[in-house]
């Protein structure tokens, strides 16, 4: 099946630092890759969409200047959390779609938790 | 109304026992429909999709209702391994070429020795 990977998988950090998790799709290209944040006993909720070589969609409420995204390849996305904060500390999971798949499934990165001190 | 609700949960259950999770999603225009499984700080991982016709994979069975925008599944002989939160998730098209997840909050099944 489809791997993806993500990295780190935990990272802890002091307030106004900046974070970077990377997301791969391991033995396939993904077109679209989706940038989820799960709260303790929440839903994940998406973030962003983002499409190889062009601008991330962004979901409502989320700052764009705050999540840098970049999807430099089709194997490749990038979620920077610019000056975190203790309320950015989550379940950062990072979905693919296949560029060869014409369904709706997508693969998920196995998630990065990030603390913010 | 949320987009798609679930069963509160938790539900706690011997060994054995048949258990049912609902779903029922608000997006008359929705695509695609699916159970993931979560475990404790893991990603979710698809477990099956489903279908008008319903579908079976062993133990579970899925079922959907688009007229009444319902989803369901069921787990017979349930087993130890089984405990995990259980997610409904519907997509519904973007726009260009791409396609969304929502996810329900989750339904929490513990399975008792």
């Amino acid at each position: 099946g489809a791997v993806v990977s993500q990295h780190p998988s935990r990272v802890i950090c002091k307030s106004g630092t900046s974070v970077k998790i990377e997301c791969r799709s391991l033995d396939f290209q993904a077109t679209t890759m989706f940038w989820y944040r799960q709260f303790p006993k929440k839903s994940l909720m998406l973030m962003a969409t983002s499409n190889e070589g062009s601008k991330a969609t962004y979901e409502q409420g989320v700052e764009k200047d705050k999540f840098l995204i970049n999807h430099a390849s089709l194997t490749l996305s990038t979620l920077t959390v610019t000056s975190a904060h203790p309320e950015d500390s989550s379940f950062y999971i990072c979905s693919a779609r296949a560029l060869a798949d014409s369904t709706d499934t997508q693969y998920f990165g196995p998630g990065t938790r990030l603390t913010v001190l | 109304r949320k987009e798609v609700e679930q069963d509160p949960g938790p539900f706690n259950v011997p060994e054995g026992a048949t258990v049912a999770f609902n779903c029922t999603y608000s997006n008359s225009a929705s695509q695609s429909f699916f159970w993931y499984r979560q475990d404790c700080r893991k990603e979710p991982k698809l477990l099956m999709s489903v279908y008008s016709s319903g579908n079976e994979d062993g133990r579970f069975t899925a079922q959907l209702n688009r007229a009444s925008q319902y989803i369901s599944l069921l787990i017979r002989d349930s087993k130890l391994s089984d405990s995990a939160t259980y997610l409904c998730v519907v997509t519904s098209y973007s726009g260009a070429g791409s396609y969304q997840l929502t996810f329900g909050k989750g339904t929490k099944l513990s399975v008792i020795p």
